[in-house]
């Protein structure tokens, strides 16, 4: 089935040893979004790709960056993690960005020690 | 910001009983989407309704929108134990294509 996948769905890191989330999409969808979820809150937009054309959403942290080297991947690498960044990571897909569904993969919960 | 408030927060009901969330936004919008969250997994998409539309139906499903008041709401009929889980609106700008402003959700629990 044509899907969307995150990996790892945990990943514990130290605070401040770079980590490294990946996402893979079986879609072909141009569009490809990160979000991150805290709990019992909405999903923020960290940012998105449109093909390999990347947009930051204006608050997300310079800590925060994304890397896309093929329509299928997409990765969320946070630099210097700091206790506050604990959270779900939610990668999604979209044919056609707001105008249409997105996608969602099953998330990976990072927690940060 | 456009995100959009629902409410309630939270909602309590007994399975055969129908739900009700409702959901605003700020700005004027392109369309507006309905996601369901299980506990600890990714978000499912439900409904989709356009801003010319006033009223949707997708099985147990039924969104109104109202864009004179930029306001939605999803009515689940008939509820299920199985309809438990957290329920976000999602709005799309009408200037620009790409992203989706979420609500910060309802969570509904639904008791055999």
């Amino acid at each position: 089935d044509a899907m969307v996948i995150q990996n790892p769905r945990y990943q514990v890191t130290q605070f401040g040893k770079p980590v490294t989330l990946s996402c893979s999409q079986t879609l072909n969808h141009n569009v490809m979004y990160w979000y991150q979820q805290k709990s019992s809150q909405a999903p923020k937009l960290l940012f998105h790709y449109y093909d390999k054309d990347f947009n930051n959403e204006a608050d997300t942290p310079d800590n925060f960056q994304s890397r896309r080297p093929n329509t299928s991947f997409c990765f969320l690498d946070i630099r210097s993690p700091g206790l506050g960044d604990a959270a779900m990571y939610l990668c999604a897909t979209s044919p056609e960005g707001g105008n249409s569904p997105l996608h969602f993969g099953n998330g990976t919960r990072l927690t940060v020690t | 910001s456009q995100q959009g408030e629902e409410d309630p927060q939270a909602l309590s009901i007994q399975e055969g009983e129908n739900a009700t969330m409702n959901c605003s936004y700020k700005t004027s919008i392109n369309n507006l989407q309905w996601y369901r969250q299980n506990s600890g997994r990714g978000l499912v998409h439900l409904i989709l309704i356009r801003s010319n539309e006033r009223e949707k139906h997708s099985g147990r499903l039924r969104v109104t929108l109202d864009t004179s008041k930029k306001s939605s709401s999803l009515l689940i009929t008939a509820s299920r134990a199985a309809d438990t889980a957290s329920y976000f609106c999602a709005s799309a700008r009408v200037s620009g294509y790409s992203t989706l402003t979420f609500g910060k959700g309802t969570m509904l629990l639904v008791s055999p």
